[in-house]
């Protein structure tokens, strides 16, 4: 079973749509990440959050909103999707031992909206 | 957010060549470098990490990180097919990363 799972894997929904894109991780970490990716845009931070309490806004978090529900679960909310949020998206974790940890990745969630 | 610049590509090398990786970064008191490889459609993929100055190797991959000059790179030795990927610079903002937006690699044979 992978360590960091997202679902759903793909979905495609219609502008104004309220969508939830989940992520569990099995690798006990403290801190979780969602990324949104883009063609030849690289990773954009979204939201991240170090623990159960601290909820951080990353880059781009208009139009985004999350939820921290237990250390392992991280959902990423599109209150009312438009066209643009169309992307991949990525939840991550890593380890709080040290600054520079590196990021674990899962496997992505492809959203279109229509 | 600090900059992560990589250079351009796409990079197209012949299989069991070297393919050589840049990426430059603007905050000089970053101390975390990371290579991740992404293939199309899929998450990306931790392949190194340095810390120090100088090179890390592991097996057909080479680091080389130079923080007087905040340039870090990657070297494939022996290309393969199976190196054909995009791959993302990675470099540590305070308790996050900062990712370029990757170099895409095809060894062709």
């Amino acid at each position: 079973d992978a360590d960091v799972t997202q679902t759903p894997r793909n979905r495609i929904t219609k502008t104004g749509k309220r969508i939830m894109l989940e992520c569990s991780q099995t690798k006990g970490h403290d801190r979780m990440y969602w990324y949104r990716q883009d063609p030849g845009l690289g990773l954009q931070l979204i939201y991240y959050s170090f623990d159960v309490k601290d909820i951080n806004k990353g880059e781009i978090s208009d139009g985004y909103s999350v939820s921290r529900q237990a250390q392992a679960k991280f959902s990423l909310s599109l209150e009312s999707a438009i066209p643009n949020q169309t992307a991949l998206y990525f939840c991550a974790t890593s380890d709080l031992v040290r600054e520079g940890q590196p990021q674990h990745f899962g496997d992505g969630t492809r959203l279109s909206i229509l | 957010q600090k900059e992560v610049e990589q250079n351009s590509g796409p990079l197209s090398v012949p299989e069991g060549a070297i393919a050589s990786l840049n990426c430059t970064y603007s905050d000089r008191g970053s101390q975390s470098f990371f290579w991740y490889r992404q293939y199309s459609g899929k998450s990306p993929e931790l392949i190194m990490f340095i810390y120090s100055n100088g090179d890390k190797e592991d097996g057909r991959f080479t680091a080389q990180l130079n923080k007087a000059s905040q340039y870090v790179s990657l070297l494939i030795r022996d290309s393969q097919p199976s190196d054909s990927a995009t791959y993302l610079c990675a470099v540590n903002d305070d308790y996050k990363l900062s990712f370029g937006a990757g170099t895409t690699v095809t060894v062709r044979a």
